[in-house]
């Protein structure tokens, strides 16, 4: 489809294990985001990358969380030694803002979400 | 920091009704206001956004919302819901420029239940 797409959908596992969500955004969609949903809260940035540039990464929450974009295109998000807070909704979204204005009026479109449940 | 602030958790009208949902963003200088929406099962899909101009910004599904600066507000609004706009309504803002200018933040959400 012409969506975000994230992978996979649900992921349960024991704590202390690592975890890669992927998410493959819009083509053609330069920014791209991770946000984090847990329950009661609202959504909360975590990274986001703009074409080759340097990563945002003031949003993760510890240094157990990593991502990556290879290619500009498809990002994997990485916890490691997960921990049972780290359950949540975590959305990706793609957006084709660009670099060429410090500001740019374009939304962004989010996927479905992986669902992480750390038992 | 900046923050979003939505004011009910939880609302439950029945069909017809008026609805109003509250926002209010704690970001002094020019911000960008957005209302997502997220249907039972599906994923967020974008309402309405205000970037500049006309303060009331029509929106898909007969939704609308003003922004009045004065206030720090962007309250979403409909004249009459049906059953199909049950779903959870989030309201974000994201800064016009400077450090952070992209990544957008979120209100909780407010539930909305329209009872046939």
């Amino acid at each position: 489809g012409a969506g975000v797409s994230q992978s996979p959908s649900n992921k349960v596992t024991e704590k202390g294990k690592d975890v890669e969500l992927r998410c493959d955004p819009i083509s053609g969609h330069t920014a791209l985001y991770w946000y984090r949903q847990s329950l009661g809260q609202g959504l909360e940035f975590l990274i986001y990358f703009q074409g080759n540039s340097a990563p945002d990464k003031s949003g993760l929450p510890s240094d157990r969380f990593s991502a990556e974009r290879t290619g500009g295109s498809v990002s994997t998000l990485t916890i490691q030694r997960t921990q049972q807070e780290d359950s949540a909704v975590y959305l990706c979204a793609s957006s084709s803002e660009s670099t060429l204005a410090v500001y740019s009026n374009q939304p962004q479109h989010f996927g479905d979400g992986t669902r992480l449940s750390i038992l | 920091a900046q923050s979003v602030s939505q004011h009910n958790h939880h609302v439950i009208l029945s069909e017809a009704a008026s609805l109003e949902l509250g926002c209010n963003y704690s970001y002094g200088g020019t911000v960008n206001l957005f209302w997502y929406v997220q249907y039972p099962g599906q994923h967020l899909q974008l309402l309405l956004k205000y970037f500049s101009g006309d303060p009331l910004v029509k929106g898909i599904k007969g939704f609308e919302a003003e922004f009045i600066k004065s206030k720090f507000s962007f309250n979403l609004r409909k004249p009459s819901v049906q059953w199909s706009d049950t779903a959870e309504y989030f309201c974000a803002a994201r800064p016009y420029s400077g450090a952070g200018s992209y990544q957008l933040t979120f209100g909780k959400g407010t539930k909305l239940s329209v009872i046939p």
